[in-house]
């Protein structure tokens, strides 16, 4: 079955770019999306189609995806970037990354 | 306003059964494909399966595939997870969401509903 995967947790200072990738197999052929989910609440969409945000999503959040990578790139983090961030494909079924703790320090 | 409202948190014991529900409104029921996930405690989002609301099509992960059952009723435009043996192990956050591409390869999530606490203990 496809996988991807996440590094568990990043952290980072406010202001500075935080980048987190998902890698898989091919993943550069397949469509990544990402979502945001902060503690207690449901997931939300940030990133869906490798590059395309949402309305309502701040610019500072912006995707990537080529080769067996995707990445997402948050420029300026705000405190309020705090988060679980997880990435997502389709290979089949709709897989999710193991997601990655983002801690704003 | 796209609305997915999920019916509240359950307690039960192994062995029983549980049907939990998922309303959409806001927008055309039957022509958005609604999927569940499930979130573990203290773990990541896994995808479970997804419906078609317009005639039933229901696909599963290979992982869930025969645990659960995902059905609809179009009247009251809402979906059902359903399972007819709870074990401890189903103990976990379920979150209906709505996909809106039927391009299956751009499958994404784009609303979600605000999850169902089910807790399984004897």
């Amino acid at each position: 079955s496809y996988e991807l995967t996440q590094p568990p947790s990043m952290s980072v200072f406010p202001g500075q770019t935080a980048t987190i990738t998902c890698s898989g197999d091919k993943l550069g052929d397949k469509y990544a999306s990402w979502y945001q989910q902060k503690a207690g609440q449901s997931p939300v969409l940030i990133i869906y189609e490798d590059i395309k945000r949402p309305s309502g999503i701040p610019e500072r959040f912006s995707g990537s995806n080529s080769g067996n990578t995707a990445t997402l790139t948050i420029s300026g983090t705000q405190a309020m970037d705090e988060a679980d961030y997880y990435c997502q494909a389709w290979d089949r079924i709709t897989v999710f990354g193991g997601g990655t703790k983002l801690t704003v320090l | 306003e796209v609305q997915l409202v999920q019916s509240g948190a359950e307690v039960k014991k192994p062995g029983e059964s549980l049907k939990i529900s998922c309303k959409g409104s806001g927008y055309s029921f039957t022509n958005y494909w609604i999927g569940w996930v499930r979130q573990m405690p203290g773990k990541g989002l896994e995808w479970m399966g997804i419906i078609w609301p317009g005639d039933s099509d229901a696909r599963y992960s290979p992982s869930f595939q025969g645990q659960v059952t995902i059905s609809v009723d179009k009247s009251i435009s809402t979906i059902y997870l359903q399972w007819s043996s709870l074990k401890a192990s189903d103990t976990a956050m379920y979150y209906c969401a709505r996909q809106p591409t039927t391009v299956t390869k751009l499958a994404y999530f784009d609303y979600w509903g605000q999850g169902t606490l089910v807790t399984v203990s004897s």
